[in-house]
């Protein structure tokens, strides 16, 4: 079955300071992967996403992610956070099983605090 | 452009009675979905339409969830007797088409609480 996890709950970082969000996936083939981010009362908002090619994907609002095969991870980056990226990030992996309906599988979401 | 909008924002039902929740894609997006987020169980699929049918409704929780989309477009979710444990947020999207490589767009959500 495939699988994504966000090994963690919550990640605090100071303004200006680079950021990482943690995921890992578990799949079968190549994995078609995504970071969405939910701000309070929102819906979902797509970030980036990864399905072939360099394994540095470039994103919305200065984000990029890494795509790792052998470590089967896709991290989530900034450079220099800002207090606006304070959010509920989600990592999610596009199904490709024998239905292929094309639903996301997400992870349990990581909250982002950037403290000023 | 316009994007996912879905209806009501909100709603505060008994428990026992129906609810409608509606949603409306992007126009000319064929594939839509509805997902249910709630604190316990993260963010889950409910059902995949793709055109009108439903090829994929395994993550219905009971029968008591059913929903339909019609011309190709708008879709319903309907909760028959509602319980307490079906308070969540359910989130539409829709993509362009079902092929993994699309990104999914998503709606605001309608927060259900059922007292």
């Amino acid at each position: 079955a495939q699988s994504v996890a966000q090994p963690e709950d919550q990640v605090n970082v100071a303004e200006g300071n680079p950021l990482t969000v943690k995921c890992t996936y578990s799949v079968s083939g190549n994995p078609y992967l995504f970071w969405y981010v939910q701000y309070p009362n929102r819906g979902l908002q797509f970030l980036l996403k990864y399905i072939t090619g360099d394994n540095l994907v470039k994103g919305s609002y200065g984000f990029e992610a890494e795509f790792n095969k052998s470590q089967t991870s896709f991290h989530l980056k900034k450079p220099s956070a800002l207090v606006s990226d304070s959010a509920l990030y989600f990592c999610a992996v596009r199904d490709k099983g024998s239905s292929n309906t094309g639903k996301l599988i997400f992870g349990q979401g990581t909250t982002l605090q950037v403290k000023p | 452009g316009a994007g996912v909008s879905q209806s009501p924002s909100n709603k505060v039902t008994e428990k026992g009675k129906d609810v409608e929740l509606r949603c409306d894609p992007i126009s000319g997006h064929t594939a839509l979905y509805w997902y249910r987020q709630s604190l316990g169980q993260g963010l889950e699929f409910l059902i995949y339409f793709q055109g009108n049918s439903a090829p994929d409704k395994s993550g219905l929780p009971s029968d008591r969830f059913s929903a339909e989309r019609t011309g190709g477009s708008v879709s319903t979710l309907t909760i028959q007797r509602t319980q307490q444990e079906d308070s969540a947020v359910y989130l539409c999207a829709s993509s362009e088409t079902r092929d993994s490589y699309n990104e999914q767009f998503f709606g605001p959500g309608t927060r259900l609480t059922v007292l």
